[in-house]
């Protein structure tokens, strides 16, 4: 069975910019849940969805956002991005919640 | 919410030690997992363990959830062992939260 999928791997963008990032999860699995990584802050929650809509959202601005499509994908998406953006961005999935969670190999993201 | 706390924040070891890696937590949980974060950034799942003990080869767990706490045994430790240790755990109806982990070093 495929894990979980994240494109793209690794991205530049400049400050202003947005950008969107895409999460395939383990097939059969309806939740997707994503992390934001950075060295200041650990690992902190951003959002989870599931069968297409938002449970849980993390403490962070508007400008991120995501959704999740009808086959469980998702993407998310940060609009006018920052300094403070740079990060590895992680997406994880299981089947529901209170379930072990299997987590992808992650979108790096620089801001310039 | 429920706060995670990680103890000792870094281990260096010789090959071949064993080693124990704490995790308390503040509130009852519906779920609790220890991950391995390898040099790439990937986490990689080594206990689901909410209460109870596992075993999987060198590496066994223990969650003791009525006191709030997790234990991560490693030994005979291996070099491939580095890396960054969490335990994550999700409240009822919560989101995951997670500790800020076990940096292990493992010298040859």
């Amino acid at each position: 069975k495929a894990g979980v999928t994240q494109t793209p791997r690794y991205l530049i963008k400049t400050r202003g910019q947005q950008v969107t990032l895409s999460c395939s999860p383990i097939s059969g699995h309806r939740s997707v849940s994503w992390y934001q990584q950075t060295p200041g802050q650990g690992l902190q929650f951003l959002f989870e969805y599931f069968s297409e809509t938002q449970r849980n959202k993390g403490n962070f601005p508007g400008r991120f956002s995501g959704r999740q499509f009808s086959n469980s994908r998702s993407e998310m998406n940060v609009s006018t991005l920052e300094l403070g953006d740079s990060a590895l961005y992680l997406c994880a999935s299981s089947p529901s919640s209170g379930n072990t969670i299997y987590f992808g190999e992650g979108s790096w993201l620089t801001v310039v | 919410g429920i706060q995670v706390e990680q103890s000792p924040p870094d281990l260096i070891l010789q090959e071949g030690a064993n080693s124990t890696l704490r995790c308390n937590f503040s509130d009852s949980v519906n779920n609790l997992q220890w991950f391995h974060q390898n040099p790439w950034g990937q986490l990689i799942n080594l206990f689901y363990i909410p209460s109870g003990t596992k075993q999987n080869g060198r590496l066994s767990a223990t969650t003791v959830a009525t006191e709030r706490y997790s234990l991560l045994y490693i030994s005979s430790s291996q070099t491939t062992d580095s890396g960054v240790y969490f335990c994550a755990v999700e409240g009822y109806g919560q989101n995951f939260v997670f500790g800020p982990g076990t940096r292990l070093s493992v010298l040859p």
